[in-house]
């Protein structure tokens, strides 16, 4: 079945560092990915998606390129800031019976001014 | 648009008590899921629906019902609750394209769930 692998942290970066989380993920076919963000006390909200290989997406400064050849969709930010800190999800979904979606573990990430 | 509207916040159960989680959504979406959230495991689906009247069961559905008779509403019911469902359940609704691509899913603020 599918299923996501992502760096499980916690990770503590400074102000204006820069920030890498690892997903990578097996699933037959050709899922789309995502990056969820939960911030404290609240639910998921999308933070980016690709669709196909080699898509980029990206939003809010953070990227995520869609690497079939290393099933890979690992999360980067240049420069990071204390708003950022939450747990970040990757997860996919492709067609199917249920359309579901499927998580990794998710990371803390906390930054420190 | 109020999005994904999840009721209660917060709920004490006692073993054995029986509860509905409401969920509504005012986004005309076909597909409606339940996940419940637990530290180290990420979110893990329980029941979902593509539509009224459709129904089925994702990955941990064992002591939760659902039922779906409109395209706004999807409550989770718990029939006997349990210490192990101890856990913060989260409604997510989403369109259903052809091959369920390109479909952003919409979570609602989740609903905090304690069995003692």
């Amino acid at each position: 079945g599918d299923s996501v692998t992502q760096m499980e942290g916690p990770v503590t970066l400074s102000e204006e560092a820069f920030l890498t989380i690892n997903c990578t993920y097996t699933a037959t076919g050709y899922p789309s990915l995502f990056w969820y963000v939960q911030y404290p006390g609240e639910g998921l909200q999308l933070l980016l998606k690709a669709t196909k290989a080699d898509d980029k997406g990206s939003n809010k400064g953070f990227e995520a390129t869609y690497r079939k050849e290393t099933t890979s969709f690992h999360l980067e930010k240049g420069s990071v800031q204390v708003s950022d800190s939450a747990v970040y999800f990757c997860a996919l979904r492709h067609g199917g019976s249920n359309y579901k979606l499927t998580f990794g573990k998710g990371t803390l990430l906390t930054v420190n001014p | 648009n109020a999005g994904v509207t999840q009721t209660p916040k917060f709920q004490v159960l006692k073993t054995g008590q029986s509860m509905t989680l409401q969920c509504a959504q005012d986004m005309n979406h076909e597909y409606m899921s339940w996940y419940r959230q637990d530290p180290g495991m990420g979110l893990r689906l329980i029941h979902y629906s593509v539509g009224a009247g459709i129904t089925d069961q994702g990955e941990v559905p064992n002591g939760y019902n659902v039922s779906r008779s409109t395209t706004e509403d999807f409550p989770l019911r718990l029939l006997s609750a349990a210490p192990s469902q101890t856990s913060v359940y989260f409604c997510a609704s989403s369109y259903v394209p052809d091959r369920a691509r390109n479909t952003e899913a919409f979570f609602g603020q989740g609903t905090r769930l304690t069995v003692v």
